[in-house]
């Protein structure tokens, strides 16, 4: 069965500190990839996403992923973070069969103190 | 402007109490899912619809149910409550096969007391 690890629970950083949340994942086939982002009381946000192609891409607000093959990891990254990202981050993995199915990792709660 | 809607986002109940949240998408979508968000176990997915009539169970089914009538419209059903079901839902909604983004719902905040 598909899982998805996200290894910090709670990170708590400074503003302008640099950022790198990790996710791994298992499953042996082909991948989707995503990171959602969960502002307090706010619905889920796609941050960004990876079907095919270059393995490095950028999402919304300035984050960027890298997807390693090798690793089976999707680790997100951002140079410099603001107070405003202050949120709860999800990485998910879709087996790109049929079907729906987004397995979510369990989170990792980032605060950013100013 | 494109959008998943659910009703109601709060909700206090009592056990055994029969309830319905409703969600809908106004962006023609053929796939809809439910997901309950508990802490620490990030979201998990109840029931899944590939089109109309045609529903899936996902990783935590048990004590829910879910109809798909109609291609907008995709509730969640809760014959008899329990405190356990207390949680916070969403509804999301996909494009299609070959479109992996899931588009979510603001979420219901649901207490079984």
């Amino acid at each position: 069965a598909q899982s998805v690890s996200q290894h910090n629970h709670h990170v708590i950083l400074s503003e302008a500190a640099s950022l790198e949340l990790g996710c791994n994942y298992s499953y042996g086939g082909t991948v989707n990839l995503f990171w959602y982002v969960q502002y307090p009381g706010q619905h889920l946000q796609l941050l960004l996403k990876y079907f095919s192609g270059d393995p490095l891409v950028k999402g919304i607000k300035g984050f960027e992923a890298e997807f390693i093959k090798s690793k089976f990891s999707f680790n997100l990254r951002k140079p410099s973070v603001q107070w405003s990202d202050t949120a709860e981050y999800f990485c998910a993995v879709n087996a790109g069969q049929a079907g729906t199915a987004l397995i979510f990792g369990k989170g990792t709660t980032l605060s950013v103190s100013s | 402007e494109a959008q998943v809607t659910q009703n109601p986002r709060y909700l206090i109940t009592v056990t055994g109490k029969k309830l319905t949240v409703t969600c809908s998408q106004n962006m023609n979508h053929e796939y809809m899912s439910w997901y309950r968000q508990d802490p620490g176990l990030g979201l998990r997915q109840i029931y899944y619809s590939m089109n109309v009539e045609v529903t899936d169970k996902g990783d935590v089914p048990e004590g829910y149910k879910v109809s798909r009538k109609e291609k907008r419209n995709f509730p969640l059903i809760l014959e008899s409550p329990s405190p356990n079901q207390t949680s916070l839902y969403f509804c999301a909604s996909q494009g299609g096969r070959a479109s992996y983004e899931q588009y979510f719902g603001p979420g219901t905040r649901l207490t079984v007391t």
